[in-house]
């Protein structure tokens, strides 16, 4: 299967600030990449789905200038959280898939964000 | 809208029992349905994967079923060990989107 990275792998960081997280998939090409936020004890919710050089849809009640998401090349997708706070805290995990929605999808190790 | 419902949330077994996790679905056309294991703090590591068109899959001690027509999968973990604690997630893809609906998952404790 696919080795998808994501950096960091936790952050810690104040009210207020920005914060970005960094999905890769280091040996597939990932035509489509998935954002999902995950609270503790909860399933996985996704939040947007981008594809390589388009804007990122995003799922409903999700906000688009808060969670900024970029798929500038085949094997990177950054998430920005804007301006954030505590209650953004959560985990965030990415995935990535390589062709039609039939094709499995990889996961990324996740990201824990803390926000003071 | 696609709703999926794992019962039970948590389970616990003493090693060498055999497990059995459920996983039920409400709209019966999908792509396919995806088990997934998670560790605590961790990202998802994919167990099986099962096309519309299968009715099971199986790798090593896992075996997993498909029952389309009434929305229903099964996961399987014959003689279950210490390191199969962890949390089991299916997920479906629906023929409306791409995108994987996730269950709430089964938090397995396997006692040694």
């Amino acid at each position: 299967g696919a080795v998808v990275s994501q950096h960091p792998s936790w952050v810690i960081c104040k009210s207020g600030t920005s914060v970005k997280i960094e999905c890769r998939s280091l040996d597939f090409q990932a035509t489509t990449m998935f954002w999902y936020r995950q609270f503790p004890k909860q399933s996985l919710m996704l939040m947007a789905t981008s594809n390589e050089g388009s804007k990122a849809t995003y799922e409903q009640g999700v906000e688009k200038d808060k969670f900024l998401i970029n798929h500038a090349s085949l094997t990177l997708s950054t998430l920005t959280v804007t301006s954030a706070h505590p209650e953004d805290s959560s985990f965030y995990i990415c995935s990535v898939r390589s062709g039609s929605s039939t094709d499995t999808q990889y996961f990324g190790p996740g990201t824990r964000l803390t926000v003071l | 809208k696609q709703e999926v419902t794992q019962i039970p949330a948590a389970l616990s077994v003493p090693e060498g029992e055999n497990l059995v996790l459920n996983c039920s679905f409400t709209d019966s056309a999908i792509y396919n349905l995806q088990w997934f294991r998670q560790d605590p703090g961790k990202g998802l590591t994919s167990l099986l994967l099962i096309q519309s068109s299968q009715r099971e899959q199986t790798s090593g001690r896992l075996n997993a079923s498909l029952d389309k027509s009434s929305g229903r999968s099964t996961l399987y973990i014959a003689a279950s060990q210490p390191g199969d604690s962890a949390t089991y997630l299916c997920a479906v893809i629906g023929a409306a989107g791409n995108k994987l609906t996730f269950g709430g998952g089964t938090r397995v404790l396997v006692k040694p």
